[in-house]
Parts: C-alpha cells; structure tokens; sequence
C-alpha cells in the first residue's frame, strides 16, 4: 500500500479553520485519498475521500493537489469537538469488485483550544 | 441506521484463557472487517468478509485467531489461549457492497491481559 506522510500534531484555536496537510508521493492512479477521525474512546469515523477533484460535504473540505501528491483535509471553523487523530489514508479503488482495506498510519493528533 | 455495534465494551481476561467478541454491522451491509488498535497507533486489518465468506486474512491473524460470520450478518472473533501482547483495541467495521463507500466503525472492544 501506497504511504502517507501527516504531522504528528496541530494546534487550533476554536473557530479557526484548520488544514491539515498530508503527503503522497507514491500515490497510483487508481489510489482514493481518504480522511477519517478518532476522538478518544471511539472508533474511526469517515470524514470525507475524493480522487482528483475537490470535495466539500458538510463535515470537511478536500483540497487535492493537481499532481495528487498532496492533499489537505480543510476544517472551515474548527470546535472543540473536532479534538481528534485525524488519518489520512490511500485506499485502492474498489472498481474490480474487490473490496480494500484501510492501512491506517498514526495520524495528526489535533488540539483544539479556546 | 443504528451503527455498528460490538460487544462486550470491555474485557478483563488471564493469560491463557479465551475470549469471544461480537460484531453487529450495518444491516444490509454485506461487508465486514476487523481491525486490531494498540496505544498510539492506527488500527491494523486483521480480516474482511463478504457475506459470509472470509476473503482475507492479514498475517496478524495468527491461528490462535478466528473470525466467524456463519449467516452473513453479525461476526465474532475469538483468540485462544490468550497473551499479554494480544492486549488492544478489537476494533470492527463495516460497508455496503457499493464500490468505494467508506467503512463504518463500531467502538470497538477493549481487551486487557492480565
């Protein structure tokens, strides 16, 4: 699997925006970039993924770099519920049927302050 | 849309013994996985169904493992003859059969070896 390069922390005061950035150089065409999020004593939580294009819902923003080499995961006003590991992961695309695993790295852990 | 669930939330256990986890999915969801978490990293796949077949196995599933999901809806793991680095976070996830649909995790069971 394809590996992603995050910060290990970020700090944000509330109702900042926050990106969080992520590296991928060896990202292959057909890789989707996904973000989850763990707050404490909970498990995963989907947060957004896209290919090539931007993507917006109403948790995040995706930014992908037209290389798609990087990417930042945009948080426009940051809450002190939003205090979690943030994962950004390479997942391959699921087009041939075949479902993908997540390979999980260890994240940026975001602090967020009043 | 319930989640998933797991159970039990926490288990305490002597080394040497055995224990059981269960996982409810999503229903309809025809895929299921599980994940293993230790402190201060991402969660690891251990193994993935699809309906009721077990499609794959990562090599940290040793054969003190087994994972089960006889009727293609909830899934139990067990491990066997239990030690003390088997301590972590079980952690299980589920997805539709749609491509390229985000997993959907529980909170997981917490497992501590004594």
């Amino acid at each position: 699997d394809a590996k992603t390069t995050q910060p290990n922390s970020m700090e944000s005061n509330e109702e900042e925006p926050v990106h969080l950035p992520c590296n991928h150089s060896t990202i292959s065409g057909t890789d989707y970039i996904h973000w989850y999020r763990q707050l404490p004593s909970q498990g995963p939580e989907y947060v957004i993924h896209g290919l090539t294009s931007n993507v917006n819902n109403r948790m995040a923003s995706l930014a992908i770099a037209e290389d798609r080499k990087s990417s930042t995961l945009i948080l426009h006003r940051a809450t002190l519920r939003d205090a979690a590991v943030y994962y950004c992961i390479l997942r391959a695309s699921e087009n041939t049927g075949t479902a993908s695993k997540l390979t999980f790295g260890t994240g940026t852990r975001l602090q967020v302050t009043l | 849309d319930t989640g998933v669930s797991q159970n039990p939330r926490h288990k305490i256990t002597k080394r040497g013994q055995n224990v059981t986890f269960r996982c409810d999915p999503i229903s309809e969801h025809n895929r299921l996985y599980w994940y293993r978490q230790t402190l201060g990293q991402g969660p690891e796949f251990l193994t993935y169904f699809q309906n009721e077949a077990q499609l794959e196995k990562s090599r940290l599933l040793s054969d003190r493992f087994s994972a089960e999901r006889p009727k293609g809806s909830f899934s139990t793991l067990e491990i066997q003859r239990t030690e003390q680095g088997d301590s972590a976070m079980y952690l299980c996830a589920s997805s539709s059969g749609v491509i390229n649909q985000p997993q959907h995790f529980g909170d997981g069971t917490r497992l501590s070896i004594l």
